[in-house]
């Protein structure tokens, strides 16, 4: 079964900095997605990045980059330039890449504080 | 485009009692899943439907259950609450293909007092 791990529960950073959330999976299978979604108090989830796994290519998103590091099983998420509006819990998800659908499975969250 | 939508916001309800808990999706999705939050537990799989059909269960007791209507829009039913069924209970929508990403409703707090 794939498990997905996020060893920070709580980061800060300071608004305009940079911060980086940590991320690890274990799967035994070659071709996946992986995904990181923001979820402020509002409660929706909000789909952040995504990234596939046959491509090398690191995703970025505006603000947002990942760094992909297959061999590692690592996908950790940097926020550029934080602002006030980036503070929420984070999750980094796993998703098997199937012709047809599939559950996503979540790491346990990181609560991001923004420092004004 | 409207996003996800469930219903209602917030439920009440006492041990023992059944809840019905509503999903709409995007228009266009096939898929519905289901998955629940919570406390200390993170988000866990429940259920995946997809064309009226349930395509795939999480590890839940049969008290869980659910279906997809023709309008792609979906029900969970939980019966015989328990006290730790107390979360918030979130809907995700996609196209078929796995490709696709899914996208989240606002959830549904269901508190079991």
């Amino acid at each position: 079964a794939q498990t997905v791990t996020q060893s920070q529960p709580e980061m800060s950073v300071q608004e305009a900095e940079t911060v980086t959330l940590s991320c690890t999976y274990d799967t035994s299978e070659s071709d996946y997605y992986l995904f990181w979604y923001k979820q402020p108090p509002s409660r929706q989830m909000i789909l952040v990045i995504r990234q596939e796994a046959y491509k090398q290519q690191n995703a970025t998103e505006n603000r947002f980059s990942v760094n992909f590091q297959k061999a590692a099983k690592s996908f950790s998420l940097k926020i550029s330039d934080s602002q006030l509006g980036d503070a929420a819990m984070y999750f980094c998800a796993y998703r098997r890449r199937v012709e047809y659908g599939n559950k996503l499975v979540f790491g346990a969250g990181t609560i991001l504080r923004v420092k004004s | 485009e409207a996003g996800v939508t469930q219903s209602p916001t917030h439920l009440i309800k006492t041990r023992g009692q059944q809840a019905t808990l509503r999903c709409s999706p995007i228009s266009g999705h096939t898929s519905v899943y289901w998955y629940q939050q919570a406390l200390g537990l993170g988000l866990q799989f429940l259920l995946w439907y997809d064309e009226g059909e349930e395509r795939n269960r999480g590890n839940f007791p049969p008290r869980f259950s659910g279906r997809q209507f023709p309008n792609y829009s979906s029900e969970l039913n939980v019966n015989a609450l328990e006290l730790e069924d107390s979360a918030l209970y979130l809907c995700a929508s996609s196209h078929g293909l796995g490709r696709k990403p899914q996208h989240f409703g606002d959830g549904t707090r269901l508190s079991i007092l």
